[in-house]
């Protein structure tokens, strides 16, 4: 079955950028755009940040935004705030047999 | 305003089903634009797909179920439906339900905790 890789964790102090990155192949993240992100703080569910690769949902903040270059797919938090402390989530569309996976999950802490 | 809420039993006996109901508020699960999912979270651990449906019935499963997964949808009482059946500990988990839309899962009910224990 498909899998896609996160980083464990990643850290950044406020007002920095950081990025996330979720790596695949050209099963997945490298053979469509399908890819989304996901923010989840603990004990909630998740809140959509990104669609199709680069597309922002009403509502989310500009300082969120996505690429995709290749078979990886990053998420990049500009300005960051102590509130984006979370577990972020990319999801990806991994061909007709397997549909969608999510990659493993990434740790933000904001020091 | 648009919400999901998911129902059902918090303990499952090993090797029993799995049966869970999501109900959507504010939009009709009738509109072709979206498809209807599951996805769970066990303790401590990331996200899994579980499927898809669509209100024709039309479902996807995550092949790593191994055909256990079944979804259904309910257009007269606005809700849709999984069960999966054989159930162990490694199904114990947060149970999501979600809209699809434009490849993504936009709205996102507040999950439900199942834990599989005798």
């Amino acid at each position: 079955q498909s899998a896609v890789t996160q980083p464990a964790s990643v850290s950044g102090s406020p007002g920095q950028s950081i990025t996330i990155s979720c790596s695949g192949t050209s099963s997945d993240i490298g053979g469509s755009d399908l890819v989304s992100w996901y923010q989840q703080h603990p004990g909630k569910a998740p809140k959509l940040l990104i669609f199709e690769g680069t597309k922002r949902p009403s509502g989310v903040s500009n300082r969120f935004s996505g690429s995709i270059s290749d078979n990886t797919a990053s998420l990049t938090i500009s300005g960051l705030q102590a509130e984006d402390e979370a577990d972020y989530y990319c999801c990806s569309f991994a061909g007709t047999d397997t549909l969608w996976v999510f990659g493993g999950g990434t740790k933000l802490t904001v020091l | 305003q648009v919400q999901l809420r998911e129902s059902g039993p918090g303990l499952v006996r090993p090797s029993e089903t799995l049966s869970l109901t999501c109900t959507v508020s504010g939009v009709s699960i009738n509109i072709n634009d979206y498809y209807w999912g599951w996805v769970r979270q066990p303790p401590g651990k990331g996200l899994e797909w579980i499927g898809n449906v669509f209100h024709s019935g039309t479902s996807f499963y995550n092949p790593s179920l191994k055909s256990r997964g079944s979804m259904s949808a309910d257009t007269s009482n606005n809700q849709f439906s999984l069960r999966l059946t054989s159930v162990t500990a490694a199904d114990t988990a947060v149970y999501f339900c979600a809209r699809k839309v434009n490849d993504a899962f936009d709205v996102w009910g507040q999950g439900i905790m199942v834990t599989v224990s005798s």
